[in-house]
């Protein structure tokens, strides 16, 4: 069965560089939410996206910003990166619709290192 | 704000022991609670959730988890575990009256002895 894909899974970047982030739901799946686990910690919530709009917003920087297309892929753009931004983003994507039984599917995440 | 906490940072377990991990959780509304499990180098992966109805619920591979609403617990157990458990599990809570969003615990790392 197809799963969430993200890319890439891997990056490293320089502080105060810029970062994207994609993440391709579980086809017909169209709410995506990103999470951010840093080193030793749990995943913390970031921010949601159904049907295109912003459905819920966590503690994510103003330094970054999110969106959903109308393919129902999103991308997480990071920038002026900083040290504590090193971190492993997950992706995971639910559906049809905003329900409260909606199962959350993670995709791999995406290793980002800040140097 | 809503917190969950897990007790057992990391668990050593020999193959055929009991496990139990503890969850607890802090909102006094309807949630819905999950148990994730991570095996190294993988991604996120639902063991079993609750929403409503029996609080003794079974996930995969011989998990269950216990729901006790006055306690505000939810506790993963499994009666003989297996090397290839060896994974880190993350307890996990949706409110119901508002976001969707999950609310992880700082997870247990569970390693198993052959």
């Amino acid at each position: 069965a197809a799963g969430v894909i993200q890319s890439p899974r891997h990056l490293i970047k320089e502080k105060r560089e810029t970062a994207t982030l994609k993440c391709y739901p579980i086809p017909r799946h169209d709410t995506v939410y990103w999470y951010q686990q840093g080193p030793g910690q749990d995943p913390q919530f970031l921010i949601s996206f159904y049907e295109k709009m912003q459905s819920d917003k966590g503690s994510i920087p103003d330094r970054f910003s999110a969106q959903q297309f109308s393919d129902y892929h999103s991308e997480l753009n990071m920038s002026s990166l900083e040290l504590g931004d090193s971190a492993l983003y997950f992706c995971a994507s639910s559906s049809p619709g905003l329900g409260i039984y909606n199962e959350q599917f993670f995709g791999p995440g995406t290793r980002l290192t800040v140097l | 704000a809503q917190s969950v906490s897990q007790h057992n940072h990391h668990v050593i377990l020999s193959e055929a022991a009991s496990l139990e991990l503890g969850c607890n959780y802090s909102y006094g509304g309807t949630v819905n609670l999950f148990w994730y499990v991570q095996y190294p180098g993988q991604h996120l992966q639902l063991l079993l959730k609750y929403f409503s109805g029996d609080p003794l619920v079974k996930g995969i591979k011989g998990f269950e988890a216990e729901f006790i609403k006055s306690k505000f617990s939810f506790n993963l157990r499994k009666p003989s575990v297996q090397w290839s458990d060896t994974a880190e599990y993350f307890c996990a809570v949706r409110q119901t009256d508002s976001s969707y969003k999950l609310i992880f615990g700082s997870g247990t790392r569970l390693l198993v002895r052959p």
